[in-house]
C-alpha cells in the first residue's frame, strides 16, 4: 500500500521569506501523480501544485515549486516570497495511475504554516 | 465555471439517525470522489463513482453508501450514526473521460465540505 509522509507536522516562515515543506512517499509503482493542497481556515481544499512522475522537470506555479526526487522518493514544496494568505494547511497527496483512473488520493498528515508578520 | 458545491455546509444529528449529503461537480465532470477528514484518521477514501457507477471504495462500514445521478450529481449516506461518523466530508471531481491532458482529467478538485456533528 502506497502511504505519505509529512514529517514537519508545523512550520513557521517570516513574510516575504522562502520555506520548503517535506513530504516523502511509498510505492512500488512507476508512475504516479504528486499534488500538494492547501487548506486553510475555510477547509476548502485547495490544489497548489502537481507533478507527473515520469516527468523529470520540477514543476511550477507562480511562488510555489517542487523539487521532485524520484529516486528518493522525495517530493517537497517551496513557498518563495510568502505571504499572509499563505497561511493553511498543506497536504502532500499521492495518486496511482490506473486505466480507469478510479484511484483514490493517499494523503498525508498535513503540515500547518504560520506566516509571521 | 463554478466549483463543487455541497449541501449542507453544516449539520447536526443524533446517534441513531442517518444523513444523506449531497455534491454537484464542476460541469463536465464525471468522476465523484468522497473523502471523510477527522482529527484522528487525517483524510480517509470513501468512495468514487463514474457514469453513475462505484467503481473503488476505501475501509468504511456498510453504514457508508453512495450513489451517483445521472448528471453526475452524488449522494453519500450514512446510517446509523455513531460519534466517531463527527467530521468533514469532502467531495472531489475530475474530468475523467474528457478530451485533454491526463494530468488535468485525473485532478481532483475539492468542495467546501461538510461538516457533520453527531450528538
Amino acid at each position: 500500500a502506497q502511504t505519505v509522509t509529512q514529517s514537519q507536522p508545523e512550520m513557521s516562515v517570516q513574510e516575504a521569506e522562502t520555506v520548503t515543506l517535506s513530504c516523502t512517499y511509498d510505492t512500488s509503482e512507476s508512475d504516479y501523480y504528486l499534488f500538494w493542497y492547501k487548506q486553510p481556515p475555510s477547509r476548502q481544499m485547495i490544489l497548489v501544485i502537481r507533478q507527473e512522475a515520469y516527468k523529470q522537470q520540477n514543476a511550477t506555479e507562480n511562488r510555489f515549486s517542487v523539487n521532485f526526487q524520484k529516486a528518493a522518493k522525495s517530493f517537497s514544496l517551496k513557498i518563495s516570497d510568502s505571504q499572509l494568505g499563505d497561511a493553511a494547511m498543506y497536504f502532500c497527496a499521492y495518486r496511482r495511475i490506473t486505466n480507469f483512473g478510479n484511484e483514490k488520493l493517499t494523503f498525508g498528515t498535513g503540515t500547518r504554516l504560520t506566516i509571521i508578520p | 465555471k463554478a466549483g463543487v458545491t455541497q449541501t449542507p455546509r453544516y449539520l447536526i444529528k443524533t446517534r441513531g439517525q442517518q444523513v444523506t449529503l449531497s455534491c454537484s461537480p464542476i460541469s463536465g465532470h464525471r468522476s465523484v470522489s468522497w473523502y471523510q477528514q477527522t482529527p484522528g484518521q487525517g483524510l480517509q477514501f470513501l468512495f468514487e463513482y463514474f457514469s453513475e457507477t462505484q467503481r473503488n471504495k476505501g475501509n468504511f462500514p456498510g453504514r457508508f453508501s453512495g450513489r451517483q445521478f445521472s448528471n453526475s450529481r452524488s449522494e453519500m449516506n450514512v446510517s446509523t450514526l455513531e460519534l466517531g461518523d463527527s467530521a468533514l466530508y469532502l467531495c472531489a471531481s475530475s474530468s475523467l473521460g474528457l478530451a485533454g491532458e491526463l494530468l488535468d482529467q485525473e485532478t481532483q478538485y475539492f468542495g467546501p465540505g461538510t461538516r457533520l456533528l453527531v450528538l
